[in-house]
């Protein structure tokens, strides 16, 4: 039961360049979330999603493309990274049925932007 | 907007001290709080969740939870805290869609 999974789990890039994390969830849940982890701000989400083909933004979703082709896969794109972008990346995900509202995290990718 | 304050931002405990971490809430719907927490280089975790019923909340490794509606509050306590504690913890209350709405965190350290 491998859960959700993040790729990669460190990242370092350069200012301009274009960088893609994963996010894969093997649970077929409904809804995908990503958020960045900063200290003094705690979690901020960038983007969701309800299903595939459906995504919607975040509180902080400049600089960031998200797409959602199938259930499973949730990537996130910085088109050209900045050093503002420089963070902790989590992806989350959560089932509709049952409205629980829990979401489970993935491991996180540490992005550093130079 | 809806949002979500703690206001300690780092706490020291020694072993066997009781915790008790604030947790207030700004939201006009019905309410659905949780915690979460944050070993040191893991993922985030649910310690509890509150939705309706018993304000008193009972979650993993000994913790629980108040919600008192009049204060818009969910405090987490613990009666005695251990090393393993160590962790960040984050509020968090259910806006719509899924959505949640995470606290800035507070960390908690506990000295052995």
């Amino acid at each position: 039961d491998a859960g959700i999974t993040q790729s990669p789990r460190y990242k370092i890039t350069e200012t301009g360049r274009q960088v893609t994390l994963m996010c894969h969830q093997t649970w077929s849940h409904s809804y995908m979330f990503w958020y960045r982890q900063d200290l003094g701000h705690g979690l901020r989400l960038i983007y969701y999603s309800a299903a595939a083909d459906i995504t919607d933004k975040g509180e902080v979703p400049d600089g960031y493309v998200v797409s959602r082709s199938k259930t499973e896969n949730f990537p996130l794109t910085l088109e050209s990274a900045t050093r503002s972008q420089t963070s902790v990346y989590f992806c989350a995900s959560s089932e509709l049925a049952g409205a629980t509202y829990e979401q489970y995290f993935g491991p996180g990718t540490r992005l550093t932007v130079t | 907007a809806q949002s979500v304050s703690q206001h300690n931002h780092h706490v020291i405990l020694s072993e066997a001290a009781s915790l008790e971490l604030g947790c207030n809430y700004s939201y006009g719907g019905t309410v659905n709080l949780f915690w979460y927490v944050q070993y040191p280089g893991q993922h985030l975790q649910l310690l509890l969740k509150y939705f309706s019923g018993d304000p008193l909340v009972k979650g993993i490794k000994g913790f629980e939870a108040e919600f008192i509606n009049s204060k818009f509050s969910f405090n987490l306590r613990k009666p005695s805290v251990q090393w393993s504690d160590t962790a960040e913890y984050f509020c968090a209350v259910h806006t719509g869609f899924q959505k949640l709405v995470f606290g800035t965190g507070t960390r908690l350290l506990v000295s052995p």
